[in-house]
């Protein structure tokens, strides 16, 4: 059954360095986003991408941040400088279609550590 | 905009009781609710969804949920849990569609409930 693949499935990195989390979308998807979730938080939107460019950000996707869908598979996430609270859990997802039936596919899930 | 509460961070039941994970919802659109589970050290898994139609929806591992619009409640339910039920389970809502449609994947997710199964 076709999946979504996130690599690392950990990351440990240093306060101020740059990081880049990874996601494989499911080959015939169009729609893609990144979630992140807090230890002992909700599951929090922060983007999504289509047609190779952002369609949507929350608050929480400042100029930090940037995605990136260098070729035709990978999907990126890039933090620039990271802090101490972006440490989370970060989730890869996309959908095939714009339809009402459609379901989102997730990733298993980038563990941040910022130390 | 949309809310998700889902209530009681963990529900804590015994091997073949019954499972009620709770989940209420606000939105100033007609919802499309989801019910999602995440094993340990694993991704996001669809349980159900309700998008129209049938109220009550069946999902995999035998779980329904029913949509309620009088009380915008989307309730978790398995008549009998197994040893393997034990995850973390996700209510969540989505909105209308957006212009460019990628709204359909944008969800409001609850806090999450811990489910525990006791042998």
């Amino acid at each position: 059954e076709p999946e979504v693949t996130q690599t690392p499935s950990h990351q440990v990195t240093q306060m101020g360095q740059e990081v880049i989390l990874r996601c494989v979308p499911i080959s015939n998807h169009l729609y893609f986003y990144w979630y992140r979730q807090i230890l002992g938080q909700k599951v929090e939107f922060l983007v999504s991408f289509y047609n190779n460019e952002i369609s949507e950000k929350s608050e929480i996707f400042d100029d930090q941040f940037s995605v990136e869908r260098p070729d035709g598979s990978n999907f990126t996430l890039k933090i620039r400088s990271t802090k101490l609270e972006d440490s989370a859990m970060y989730f890869c997802a996309s959908i095939r279609t714009a339809h009402l039936n459609t379901e989102a596919f997730f990733g298993q899930g980038t563990r941040l550590t910022v130390v | 905009a949309q809310s998700v509460t889902q209530l009681g961070s963990h529900v804590s039941v015994s091997e073949g009781a019954l499972v009620l994970l709770r989940c209420n919802y606000s939105s100033s659109v007609p919802p499309y609710l989801f019910w999602y589970v995440q094993y340990p050290n694993q991704g996001l898994q669809l349980l159900l969804k309700y998008t129209t139609g049938a109220t009550l929806v069946k999902g995999i591992n035998g779980f329904e949920a029913e949509f309620k619009k009088s009380e915008t409640s989307f309730h978790l339910t398995k008549p009998s849990a197994h040893m393997s039920d034990a995850a973390e389970y996700f209510c969540a809502v989505r909105g209308g569609p957006n212009a460019g449609g990628t709204s359909y994947g944008k969800l409001t997710f609850g806090q999450g409930t811990i489910l525990t199964v006791h042998p």
